[in-house]
């Protein structure tokens, strides 16, 4: 099956320092990535959808100069959280639509637990 | 704009016993339906989908859940559960013609006890 991955799997960094969290579908092409927050004990939020080659749709209230998402190819999207906070301690999860499915399924990767000290 | 109801936060039940987390949305149009799983930091995967077709769906590890258009329910059952299904579970709304781009639950917290 389709397998989504993430890079680092946990991270702890300094306030002020900026962090890159990688997603990468591994044995699929992946035209739309989206990028997940979720706090403990809650739901996923969708911070934006990233699409290949544009710049990423942001949702209400996410900070498109804090959290910069880049979609360089069809396997890779990457999340920088730029300088973090402690309120930026969060479990991201990242995921990916197939390019050739439905279009109604995402797999989703294993997540990144950010921690800022 | 689409929206989706689990009605329980936690669900504790005795190892063996049968379990439904329950799931309701609301959508004018045809919808796709899913529940997920997720094991304590990790992340999600797929338990099963309803896209079209029959109402009953079976899934991973023996969960199943049915669609009721009526009622506008998803519910997830297991007829017996272990201690390892103990985790987070999200049912998810995709609304159909739209941009694919799934609304979550709360989600529902199945504690299975010895």
């Amino acid at each position: 099956g389709a397998v989504v991955s993430q890079h680092p799997s946990r991270v702890i960094c300094k306030s002020g320092t900026s962090v890159k969290i990688e997603c990468r579908s591994l044995d699929f092409q992946a035209t739309t990535m989206f990028w997940y927050r979720q706090f403990p004990k809650k739901s996923l939020m969708l911070m934006a959808t990233s699409n290949e080659g544009s710049k990423a749709t942001y949702e209400q209230g996410v900070e498109k100069d804090k959290f910069l998402i880049n979609h360089a190819s069809l396997t890779l999207s990457t999340l920088t959280v730029t300088s973090a906070h402690p309120e930026d301690s969060s479990f991201y999860i990242c995921s990916a639509r197939e390019k050739s499915g439905s279009g109604n399924e995402q797999y989703f990767g294993p997540g990144t637990r950010l921690t800022v000290t | 704009a689409q929206s989706v109801t689990q009605l329980d936060s936690q669900v504790p039940v005795f190892e063996e016993a049968p379990v439904e987390l329950r799931c309701n949305y609301s959508s004018s149009v045809s919808v796709y339906l899913f529940w997920y799983v997720q094991y304590p930091n990790q992340g999600l995967q797929l338990l099963l989908k309803y896209l079209s077709g029959s109402t009953l769906v079976k899934g991973i590890n023996g969960f199943e859940a049915e669609f009721n258009k009526s009622q506008t329910s998803f519910h997830l059952r297991k007829p017996s559960v272990h201690i390892s299904d103990t985790a987070e579970y999200f049912c998810a709304v995709i609304r159909g013609g739209g941009s694919y781009i799934p609304t979550f639950g709360r989600g529902t917290s199945l504690i299975v006890h010895p």
